[in-house]
């Protein structure tokens, strides 16, 4: 079955930027998956930010934006706030009906 | 708003039975397909089922096939999934989902389901 990497964790500076990436075992995530980010804070259940590929959902701050980086879908957030310490997940779409996680990158912001 | 709850979660055996619902309200359930996501203790998200709008079709991932089976009530705006030969590493928090633009747009609180002896 299809594995859909991401980074296990990455930190960032309060007001920098940093992205998170997510990609296959084997082949190029392109807008064909339609790549999706989630943000899960401890407790709480996901938030949709990105869908689509690089569309914000209702309500989510445009530091958040999503995209292509070469064969793999892209969160980048620029200005990093406290707040953004969270889990993030991407989300692909393999087939029409038939989705797979990333395993999650865990961001610090320190 | 959109509203999901999930329930029907609780402490089962190895091997045994369970029947998750996913109540939906504050928009037309029949016109979205759902998913149910999980999340084992400590882990990440994994995707468990989808069923299309008008239940006609369902699929799963390799660790829930031919055990998990999701179906839907479009008249009373509820999905369900039905887990048998649960397994400890089904042990997980339970999430139904709602499906939009390709991704789970909306999510329920979840509903924990823990598989021991």
């Amino acid at each position: 079955q299809t594995v859909v990497t991401q980074e296990p964790s990455l930190s960032v500076s309060p007001g920098g930027t940093v992205t998170l990436t997510c990609g296959l075992s084997s082949g190029s995530v392109s807008t064909n998956y339609h790549p999706s980010w989630y943000q899960q804070t401890p407790g709480q259940s996901p938030r949709m930010l990105i869908y689509n590929t690089d569309t914000r959902s209702s309500g989510v701050p445009d530091r958040f934006s999503g995209s292509i980086l070469g064969n793999k879908a892209a969160l980048t957030i620029t200005g990093a706030q406290a707040d953004d310490e969270s889990d993030y997940y991407c989300l692909v779409c393999v087939d029409t009906d038939i989705r797979v996680f990333g395993g999650g990158t865990k961001l610090t912001v320190l | 708003q959109v509203h999901l709850v999930e329930s029907g979660g609780g402490v089962v055996q190895p091997g045994g039975s369970l029947r998750l619902s996913c109540a939906a309200s504050g928009f037309t359930f029949s016109r979205y397909g759902m998913h149910w996501v999980r999340q084992a203790p400590g882990k990440g998200l994994e995707w468990v089922t989808f069923i299309r709008s008008d239940a006609k079709k369902s699929h799963y991932p390799d660790s829930a096939k031919g055990r998990f089976t999701t179906s839907r009530d479009n008249s009373k705006q509820m999905l369900y999934l039905q887990m048998n030969s649960l397994r400890p590493e089904d042990t997980a928090l339970y999430y139904c989902t709602t499906d939009l633009n390709w991704g789970s747009a909306f999510w329920g609180q979840g509903t924990l389901v823990t598989v021991s002896s």
